[in-house]
């Protein structure tokens, strides 16, 4: 039971480089989203999912983009990587709605982003 | 601007102790979660909450939602070193669920 992975641990880039940051569940959760964590600002969401080619933008979509092609996979693209991008990076999945209630997130380990 | 206005940011107190954390909205949310998260790992789920008034009861921790679900907070009773850690409340928005900034909680025995 692996829950969900992330790949890469870390990272440094360079300004305008381009990388993909890779997120897989096994759990068959219908929902992920991408957040990233900056200090003093807890996690702030980049973009989400509710389902196999469907997404959509969070709090700060710009700078980055998603695709998800299988209920498993959910990776995050940046395109022209900048310093403001240096980050925690977080992935997480969850079944949604249960009823009236909803279910948790569950979170991978985190890739820490540096763009210098 | 946040949806969710978490406080205090920061809180250090001593063992046995007790404490409380407030989130507060402007927005009614369908469900509201509290996550603890420490460092280097993702958050982990402590509790979601759904109705207007209800409390729920983990241990030592007390959490409560607001009578109109724009609010709640995470009361923790004879704090130890172990509750140390970050403190999130999320709120499902939509299909979304958002952050507050995070209380970080450090416990000094």
């Amino acid at each position: 039971n692996a829950g969900v992975t992330q790949t890469p641990k870390f990272q440094v880039l360079k300004t305008g480089q381009s990388m993909t940051l890779q997120c897989a569940q096994d759990m068959n959760h219908e929902y992920m989203s991408w957040y990233r964590q900056d200090p003093g600002m807890g996690l702030r969401l980049i973009h989400y999912s509710v389902g196999a080619g469907i997404t959509d933008q969070g709090e700060v979509p710009n700078g980055y983009n998603v695709s998800r092609s299988t209920t498993e996979d959910f990776p995050l693209r940046l395109l022209s990587a900048a310093p403001s991008q240096t980050s925690v990076y977080f992935c997480a999945s969850s079944f949604g709605a249960t009823g009236a209630r909803w279910n948790g997130y569950t979170f991978g380990s985190g890739t820490r982003l540096t763009v210098v | 601007t946040q949806l969710l206005e978490q406080s205090p940011q920061f809180l250090s107190i001593q063992e046995g102790e007790n404490l409380t954390v407030y989130c507060n909205s402007s927005s009614v949310f369908s469900s509201l979660q509290w996550y603890r998260q420490e460092p280097g790992e993702g958050p982990v789920l402590l509790v979601t909450v759904v109705t207007g008034g209800e409390v729920k009861k983990l241990k030592r921790l007390t959490f409560q939602f607001g009578d109109a679900r724009k609010d709640s907070s995470l009361h923790i009773t004879a704090a130890q070193p172990g509750d140390t850690g970050l403190y999130l409340c999320a709120g499902v928005y939509g299909n979304k669920l958002v952050f507050g900034a995070g209380t970080i909680l450090r416990v000094k025995s």
